[in-house]
């Protein structure tokens, strides 16, 4: 059973770009929330996604917007990057059947902003 | 607003002594409070939960308390390893559906050989 998967690993964008990372769920998993993850400091949570609509949303601007597909997947777009978005990018799937809806996160995606 | 304070950035342990962890927050009510791992580079690993009716959670080596009166929970590794080192997340996990998750910045916890 493959667990949470990400892609890219790492990724080096200039100021200015628009980047797509993407995250495969843990199978069994309906729900899908990024985390953005800058060096010495705790995930801060972007959005969640469940049942293809954004549920959540944490305190990011418009620029972070996402996306789930029917197969639960998902990906977020980050446009006109800036160097401060130079960060781990987490994805983490989790299921609404869950009462405790424990997440489980992927490896990952590095970016660098230049 | 919403606070949550991990003790100390880094923490240095000997090998074989219990290391304590401490995770305080204010202005929330946590349905649940969760413990993670995190390696560098790596994404964090779920290692326990603990609800706010539960006084104390084990696994294995690993114990958790939750103090919802002191608005405190303990994480604790007996008998620490090197291999133990890494950072240790805590997490408030949401009371309603809509809650956020929020994470602690983290304690980088070295276990001395």
């Amino acid at each position: 059973d493959a667990g949470v998967t990400q892609s890219p690993t790492h990724l080096i964008k200039t100021r200015g770009q628009q980047v797509t990372l993407r995250c495969s769920p843990k199978s069994g998993h309906d729900t899908v929330s990024w985390y953005q993850q800058a060096l010495g400091q705790g995930p801060q949570f972007i959005f969640q996604y469940y049942e293809e609509e954004e549920r959540q949303r944490g305190n990011f601007p418009d620029r972070f917007s996402g996306h789930q597909f029917p197969n639960y997947s998902s990906e977020l777009n980050v446009n006109a990057l800036l160097l401060g978005d130079s960060a781990l990018y987490l994805c983490a799937s989790s299921s609404r059947a869950e009462i405790q809806e424990t997440q489980y996160f992927g490896p990952g995606t590095r970016l660098l902003v230049l | 607003s919403q606070k949550i304070e991990q003790n100390s950035e880094a923490l240095n342990i000997q090998e074989g002594k219990t290391a304590t962890l401490t995770c305080n927050y204010t202005n929330y009510s946590p349905a649940y409070l969760q413990w993670y791992r995190q390696d560098p580079g790596r994404g964090p690993v779920f290692l326990l939960l603990i609800r706010e009716n539960e006084k104390e959670k084990r696994k294995e080596r690993l114990k958790v308390t939750f103090d919802t009166t002191l608005k405190q929970s303990l994480f604790h590794i007996t008998a620490s390893q090197p291999a133990d080192s890494a950072t240790y997340l805590c997490a408030l996990d949401k009371r309603y559906r809509d809650d956020k998750i929020i994470f602690g910045k983290g304690t980088r916890l070295h276990i001395l050989p």
